[in-house]
């Protein structure tokens, strides 16, 4: 399958900093690319689409001011936790598609302190 | 409305068995569908794909998609322990890539 690599795999931060995830797809254009967040055991949720060159769609109770995302490349997507508070820690992960099939970062474990 | 239904289980398969998994779901102009699995603790790997009605193998893997019914099933043939995981089901078609709470499946040594 595709590659798509996501950094940082882990990162802790202060209460109040911003945190800035990569999602990079390494060897084809994604089009599309989603992004997720995931508590210890339960299930994947879907927190925005963003289609390259277009502002985000984020999922109904997603604060857009709060996960910022940039997709400005076709290779390149990024999610800004911003003012990152303790109930922000979570596993987010991301994936990208180029054409019918979309393949998974590794995923960033943020912890807030 | 959820795009998917899947029954979270879990699953307990000894090993060798096969084990069957199924997915609903609620739009009948899904033409193709993903299955992915997840580990604990770990991102999805897609593992299967299917874009038309019947079945698809692939290793020990099959998926079958019954667009008639409105679902999607996976059947893991010989289990191994390594099978052990949470398996998600999602329509390829839509601009939204959205699971639902996975089938988990425990293969028991």
């Amino acid at each position: 399958g595709a590659v798509v690599s996501q950094h940082p795999s882990r990162v802790i931060c202060k209460s109040g900093t911003s945190v800035k995830i990569e999602c990079r797809s390494l060897d084809f254009q994604a089009t599309t690319m989603f992004w997720y967040r995931q508590f210890p055991k339960k299930s994947l949720m879907l927190m925005a689409t963003s289609n390259e060159g277009s502002k985000a769609t984020y999922e109904q109770g997603v604060e857009k001011d709060k996960f910022l995302i940039n997709h400005a490349s076709l290779t390149l997507s990024t999610l800004t936790v911003t003012s990152a508070h303790p109930e922000d820690s979570s596993f987010y992960i991301c994936s990208a598609r180029g054409g019918s099939e979309a393949f998974f970062g590794q995923g960033t474990r943020l912890t807030v302190v | 409305q959820k795009e998917v239904e899947q029954n979270s289980g879990p699953l307990s398969v000894p090993e060798g068995a096969i084990a069957s998994l199924n997915c609903t779901y609620s739009d009948r102009g899904s033409q193709s569908f993903f299955w992915y699995r997840q580990y604990s603790g770990k991102s999805p790997e897609l593992i299967m794909s299917i874009y038309s009605n019947g079945d698809k193998e692939d290793g020990r893997f099959t998926a079958q998609l019954n667009k008639a019914s409105q679902y999607v099933s996976l059947l893991i043939r010989d289990s191994q322990p390594s099978d052990s995981a949470t398996y998600l089901c999602a329509p390829s078609g839509n601009n939204r890539l959205a699971f639902g709470k996975g089938n988990q499946v425990v293969v028991i040594p």
